[in-house]
């Protein structure tokens, strides 16, 4: 079955700061990969998404995902966090043509002054 | 634009009651629908997506159900309610298989 995992429940930055938040997945296939960040009581907002091609992705907010088939993993970076960047946040899998999303179980960021 | 819109925002039930939540997607046509469930400091678990009018296809065998009466209206019912039920609900819409999703502002139901 496909799962995600995110082995970080919770992690603790200074503002300015760089920041590196884990995501592994199991999926046969070559999958689709998002993350999403969520504040709290809110919805889920798309950060960025890797469906093919260039292995390192470009999102919103300044953060950037690399794709590495060979660790089967999908880590997301910003080299400065901002204390605005404090939420939670989930990296995805879609499968089934991509009518399926699995979600990781989330990392929350706290962000320090 | 679109937009979607889910409600309510938040639901105190007691155990035993019916349940309903419904979502409605705007500006588009033909949407993936989804119910997910995030239960309290766990990630989200997928309920049930629907590519169409009257198509649900379920992913856990819970007591909860889904219904897809208009192309863009997608609602969450149960008969009878759990403690277990409690969690926060979110709807999301996806245009093309794997783009991405679109999420509500999600519903916080407490089941007592």
């Amino acid at each position: 079955a496909q799962s995600v995992t995110q082995p970080d429940i919770h992690i603790t930055v200074s503002e300015g700061a760089s920041l590196e938040l884990r995501c592994n997945y199991s999926y046969g296939a070559t999958p689709y990969l998002f993350w999403y960040v969520q504040s709290p009581g809110q919805g889920l907002q798309l950060l960025l998404k890797y469906f093919s091609g260039d292995t390192l992705v470009q999102g919103i907010k300044g953060f950037e995902a690399e794709f590495k088939r060979s660790q089967s993993s999908f880590n997301l970076r910003k080299p400065s966090v901002h204390w605005s960047d404090a939420a939670e946040y989930f990296c995805a899998v879609a499968y089934n043509y991509g009518q399926n999303f699995v979600f990781g179980p989330g990392t929350r960021l706290s962000v320090l002054p | 634009s679109q937009t979607i819109h889910q409600w309510p925002a938040t639901l105190v039930q007691p155990v035993g009651s019916p349940l309903s939540l419904e979502c409605t997607v705007e500006g588009t046509s033909n949407p993936n629908l989804y119910w997910y469930r995030q239960a309290a400091g766990r990630g989200l678990q997928l309920l049930f997506y629907s590519v169409g009018i009257g198509q649900i296809s379920s992913e856990v065998p819970q007591n909860l159900s889904a219904s897809r009466p208009q192309d863009r209206q997608f609602i969450l019912s149960s008969k009878k309610l759990l403690l277990s039920d409690s969690g926060f609900y979110l709807c999301a819409w996806s245009l093309y298989a794997a783009e991405k999703l679109f999420f509500g502002s999600g519903t916080q139901l407490s089941v007592l």
